[in-house]
């Protein structure tokens, strides 16, 4: 069966303390992978597209990694504005076309 | 901005009322989905839109649910005799197309919370 975890499922860092966030995936087909950035109450916002193993993607202070199995993003020296939830996404084959299954997010929270 | 919007950004209502929410992404916009967020949760697809047509719906979108998107722009989505279950973030997504810049990626709009008591 299609799946997609990530861990942790909480990280509180320190202003300025680099870490890692993982995205683990089980899928047959696989077409893209995704990260999102979600604020408390508002809609997932787009951040990097992954499509094969090796492929990096840079952003401001977020850098995305790709592997056979799983991505990571990277955040280094982290700001408290960088607090929210990140989701992965993965975009698969399916019968007659594609579907995008979420991970269930890692809540992040960078303490001043 | 992703030019999708969603009405209302919050509802609440009492268990056994019908709900309706309304997406309207900015035209150019052909493939359309709603998906279902509850609380600690990703996101988790509902149904999906080519133009006018619905292509797909998920086995989470029981008989009280029905979308529609009449003239392949902006959609609807009703829930008929809404239980407690049904309380989550509905979210309403568009693949970026050449406006946005991408053709694989699902912008979002911002939701709708409902509330059934």
């Amino acid at each position: 069966e299609d799946q997609v975890t990530q861990s942790p499922e909480a990280l509180r860092l320190q202003e300025g303390e680099s870490s890692s966030l993982n995205c683990s995936y089980t899928v047959s087909g696989l077409r893209g992978l995704f990260w999102y950035r979600q604020d408390p109450g508002k809609g997932p916002e787009f951040l990097f597209t992954l499509y094969s193993a090796g492929e990096e993607k840079e952003k401001e202070r977020l850098k995305a990694t790709l592997t056979k199995k799983e991505s990571f993003l990277h955040i280094t020296a982290p700001k408290p504005e960088d607090s929210a939830t990140y989701l992965c996404a993965v975009q698969a084959r399916d019968t007659g076309g594609f579907k995008t299954i979420f991970g269930a997010g890692t809540r992040l929270f960078v303490k001043a | 901005d992703t030019g999708v919007s969603q009405d209302p950004r919050h509802k609440i209502t009492k268990r056994g009322q019908n709900v309706t929410f309304r997406c309207d992404p900015i035209s150019e916009h052909n493939r359309l989905y709603w998906y279902r967020q509850t609380l600690g949760q990703g996101p988790e697809f509902l149904t999906y839109f080519q133009n006018e047509a619905q292509l797909e719906k998920s086995r989470l979108l029981s008989d009280r649910f029905s979308a529609e998107r009449p003239k392949g722009s902006f959609s609807t989505l009703e829930i008929q005799r809404t239980e407690q279950g049904d309380s989550a973030m509905y979210l309403c997504a568009v693949i970026g197309g050449r406006l946005l810049g991408s053709y694989n990626e699902q912008f979002f709009g911002p939701g709708t919370r409902l509330t059934v008591l």
